[in-house]
């Protein structure tokens, strides 16, 4: 079955420190993995995909398919990334178009 | 306004009460979505439609109906709520086949005491 697992509830940080969110996925064949981010009393949005390798707000988030990871990485945090972090995977079977969400990671970057 | 809006985005109801959750996009997205997210659980899927009058089950539909009469309405309606209803609930909407980018709704939180 298809999952995704974000293994830290919380990742608290200073201002200026390196980042990584871990995701890891199950999934046998070739993955279309996300990262969404809701910020506070916001709606989620799309803050990249990995087909794209497009770096957004200084994330980025690097495929690789020996680990079934796509860990969101940023080299210096800062205050405004705090926010409620999702990975997601394409759903294959069933519900077309759907994601399937991994429980989530609440970074907090203090100053 | 464009885009993906839900209504009420707070209610408060009690158990074995109907309530029905709003969702309008003026995309014409063929693809829409209603999601709870909780607190240890992350988002999961209740419903989803792919199309006007096509709408199946996701992961969490026991105790929600659906309909979809108008591609840019999707209604969630909680027929009897229970208080293991209360959550946030998102809908969300792509177009694309499917395949794009999900666009989702400032959320509707729902009390059920």
């Amino acid at each position: 079955a298809q999952r995704v697992t974000q293994p830290e509830k919380l990742l608290s940080v200073f201002k200026g420190a390196p980042v990584e969110l871990k995701c890891n996925y199950s999934y046998s064949g070739s993955p279309e993995l996300f990262w969404y981010v809701q910020y506070s009393r916001q709606r989620l949005q799309l803050l990249l995909r990995h087909i794209s390798r497009e770096s957004i707000k200084g994330f980025t988030a690097d495929l690789n398919k020996g680990e079934t990871s796509f860990h969101l990485k940023k080299p210096f945090a800062q205050e405004e990334d705090s926010a409620m972090y999702y990975c997601a995977l394409r759903n294959y079977g069933g519900s077309q178009g759907n994601l399937i969400f991994g429980k989530g990671t609440k970074l907090s970057v203090k100053p | 306004d464009a885009g993906i809006t839900q209504s009420p985005r707070y209610k408060i109801t009690e158990t074995g009460r109907q309530v029905t959750l709003m969702c309008h996009q003026t995309w014409s997205h063929s693809y829409m979505f209603w999601y709870r997210q909780d607190l240890g659980h992350g988002l999961r899927l209740i419903y989803y439609s792919a199309a006007a009058d096509i709408t199946d089950k996701g992961e969490v539909p026991d105790g929600y109906v659906v309909s979809r009469s108008k591609t840019e309405n999707f209604p969630l309606t909680l027929e009897s709520a229970t208080r293991s209803q209360t959550s946030v609930y998102f809908c969300a909407s792509t177009g694309t086949g499917g395949i794009g980018e999900l666009f989702f709704g400032e959320g509707s939180r729902l009390t059920v005491l």
